[in-house]
């Protein structure tokens, strides 16, 4: 059982570019979730959706787009690259239900210069 | 909107106790609890529901005041391989979940 997956885990992008983070879960989750880290900090919510064709604005959606066709897969876009977007990005789902904890993936590390 | 974590840090020795708080300004139905080790992915540790339910991890315990709307994680004879930036989020009843700052818990033999 892979869990959930982010690619890439790495990538640098210059100012100005635009670049999409994938993440996908194979455990059948209604719930996802988008996160970054800034270095030493917590975790910020930038999108969420609890089902497909369902998102939500987090608490940082600014210069980030996503969309949910399907189950699976939860992609972030980034349209317009800037320095302030340098961060790690979490992704994260979750199943139905009252006890439910969230599963991460490792993360995807995007550096913008 | 994002629940506020106490103390930002904490330094013990390998077999000491420690408490984790959480409080939130706005009424809560769960508050989860994560450990995150360096350069690693956040892991789930414990979830406790409004009402007095939870459910986690064996050997740590945690508190959930609905009227206060605050979590507190308690860790006792602290081992090394607690160390970890500990995280609690918040969810208020529409699957939003969000995190605090995060406390540092630095183990030293």
């Amino acid at each position: 059982n892979a869990g959930v997956t982010q690619t890439p885990k790495f990538r640098i992008l210059k100012i100005g570019q635009s670049m999409t983070l994938q993440c996908t879960q194979d455990m059948n989750h209604n719930y996802m979730y988008w996160y970054r880290q800034d270095p030493g900090m917590g975790l910020k919510l930038i999108y969420y959706s609890v089902g497909a064709g369902i998102t939500d604005k987090g608490e940082v959606p600014n210069g980030y787009n996503v969309s949910r066709s399907t189950t699976e897969d939860f992609p972030l876009r980034l349209e317009l690259a800037a320095p302030s977007q340098t961060s790690v990005y979490f992704c994260a789902s979750r199943d139905r239900g009252r006890y439910t904890e969230a599963f991460f993936g490792q993360g995807t590390r995007l550096t913008v210069v | 909107q994002q629940p506020v974590q106490s103390p930002q840090a904490v330094i013990l020795r390998e077999g000491e106790d420690a408490v984790i708080n959480c409080s939130s300004s706005k009424a809560l139905y769960s508050v989860h609890w994560y450990r995150q080790k360096h350069g690693e992915a956040p892991v789930f540790l414990m979830i406790l529901l409004k009402g007095g339910e939870q459910k986690g991890h064996e050997k740590i315990s945690a508190s959930f005041n609905e009227k206060k709307q605050q979590s507190s994680l308690y860790l006792t004879a602290s081992q090394l391989s607690y160390s970890g930036t500990y995280f609690c989020g918040t969810e208020n009843g529409a699957q939003k979940l969000v995190f605090g700052q995060g406390t540092r818990l630095t183990i030293n033999p």
